[in-house]
């Protein structure tokens, strides 16, 4: 079945260590992203990437990083800088935008990370 | 700025009906979505809207004013799965597909 596979499912860091979480999707789509959520909040872009090799900042990509070296594969690394790591991510990906479909995002099952 | 507001909480009853209204002030539109999502799992699509009217799909509609900015979404004879939070988002303008999504509303569907 095409899909969107997040590993972990669920994380326990110690402060001060780095975490990469996994996203891969098989459904052929360019742009991939990856969301944070927070109790209370939306969800917060954090990076986003259209195309492979290209990646963008989204509204709080501080203290993360990501590559995109293939189409399929959109990893996430949650750096010692990122002040409170503690969330919810998700990862999504979406088809081009064109008549033919409205361009929705199709998430993950998301990745629960805990720093103790 | 970017602005979603949306209901924090709702509260119905089995097989009732139940509106969620959602208000944006974004600086480009270029469509809006309602996702739903159950606690600890991933937003599943359910709508959405570019121009203005409803669009029926099943038990779920959605509304569009972009004069307005706000959209609603109705549920029709609620059940008790029903229960999850609901988000809104927006697509912004331009080229690219990023959402802005809305704080999202936890609805209660109780027997």
């Amino acid at each position: 079945d095409g899909g969107i596979t997040q590993s972990p499912k669920y994380l326990f860091r110690k402060e001060g260590q780095n975490v990469t979480l996994s996203c891969e999707q098989n459904l052929n789509h360019d742009a991939m992203y990856w969301y944070r959520q927070d109790p209370g909040q939306g969800l917060r872009l954090i990076y986003y990437s259209q195309i492979v090799n290209d990646f963008q900042k989204g509204d709080i990509a501080e203290g993360y990083s990501v590559s995109r070296e293939k189409k399929e594969s959109f990893p996430l690394t949650v750096t010692s800088a990122q002040k409170n790591p503690t969330a919810f991510y998700l990862c999504a990906s979406s088809p081009e935008l064109g008549r033919a479909n409205t361009g929705e995002l199709f998430f993950g099952e998301g990745s629960r990370l805990t720093v103790l | 700025g970017q602005n979603i507001d949306q209901p924090t909480e709702m509260t119905a009853t089995e097989g009732a009906i139940v509106q969620i209204n959602c208000t944006y002030q974004t600086s480009g539109f270029n469509g809006l979505f309602w996702y739903q999502q159950h606690a600890g799992e991933a937003p599943t699509f359910l709508s959405y809207n570019v121009l203005d009217g409803l669009e029926e799909k099943g038990r779920f509609s959605s509304f569009l004013s972009r004069s307005k900015g706000y959209s609603y979404l109705l549920l029709k004879e609620l059940q008790m799965k029903d229960s999850a939070s609901y988000l809104c988002a927006v697509r912004d303008g331009g080229a690219t597909n990023k959402l802005i999504f809305g704080t999202g509303t936890l609805l209660a569907v109780q027997p």
